[in-house]
């Protein structure tokens, strides 16, 4: 069974980054797939981020891409977020899914990141 | 990237059917048979209904169906539950490769 867990700190300061990973378990992130991660503002709804191949080809909302890096370490099975000079507007729950074609099939429970000072 | 446009409330009785909408545009809904489904409880992550327009992964219900025309793809439950009231977003593939959801559905079962 696919599994994935968000990890990262919960609380972020304005003007800094917010740096989040995600851990797979029962599947090989090598093996195939985009890895993408997903926010959701407290009460309101989804908002893709941006996804990775495990090659590292990546692909960025438009509205974030200045911001956002998303990277890939295939022999942790994990794949990260960063996202740059916050403000209280990013605050969210993240979520990390596996991704094709615009299908995300497996998330994760998902972490709620507050920016404030 | 605009977001795919949705009903933001729908509702319906126990044992009835709804449908919910999902318009987009030629470059993503109307472009690719890539639209999806999620259905999302209160405090929990999100969850795959529908795929590749009208497909159901391993689990879920055969009370739920997905259709598409054109640029407005649909989300279908019959039989209605108390256990499906939830949000319900949509989702597509895009011209760019990349992925944009619908602002979401609040379902109530009356």
């Amino acid at each position: 069974q696919v599994q994935l867990q968000e990890s990262g700190p919960g609380l972020v300061k304005p003007s800094e980054t917010l740096s989040l990973t995600c851990t797979v378990s029962g599947y090989s992130i090598s093996s195939g797939y985009y890895w993408g991660w997903v926010r959701q503002p407290p009460g309101k709804g989804l908002e893709w981020i941006g996804s990775i191949y495990h090659t590292g080809s990546t692909y960025y909302n438009p509205s974030l891409k200045s911001r956002v890096t998303i990277s890939v370490d295939t022999s942790k099975n994990q794949f990260s977020l960063k996202l740059s000079s916050v403000t209280a507007a990013d605050t969210a729950v993240f979520y990390c899914a596996r991704v094709r074609t615009g299908v995300g099939d497996y998330w994760g429970q998902g972490t709620l990141v507050t920016v404030s000072s | 990237q605009s977001a795919l446009t949705q009903p933001a409330s729908v509702s319906g009785s126990p044992g009835q059917s709804i449908t919910i909408s999902c318009t987009g545009t030629s470059s993503d809904v109307g472009g690719y048979n890539y639209v999806s489904w999620y259905q999302q409880h209160p405090g929990k992550a999100p969850k795959l209904m529908i795929y590749d327009v009208s497909n159901r992964p391993s689990g879920v219900s055969n009370r739920f169906s997905g259709s598409k025309s054109g640029n407005t793809a649909s989300l279908t439950i019959s039989g209605l539950q108390a256990e499906d009231e939830a949000d319900y977003y949509c989702s597509s593939y895009t011209s760019s490769s990349l992925w944009v959801f619908g602002g979401g559905t609040k379902l109530t079962v009356l």
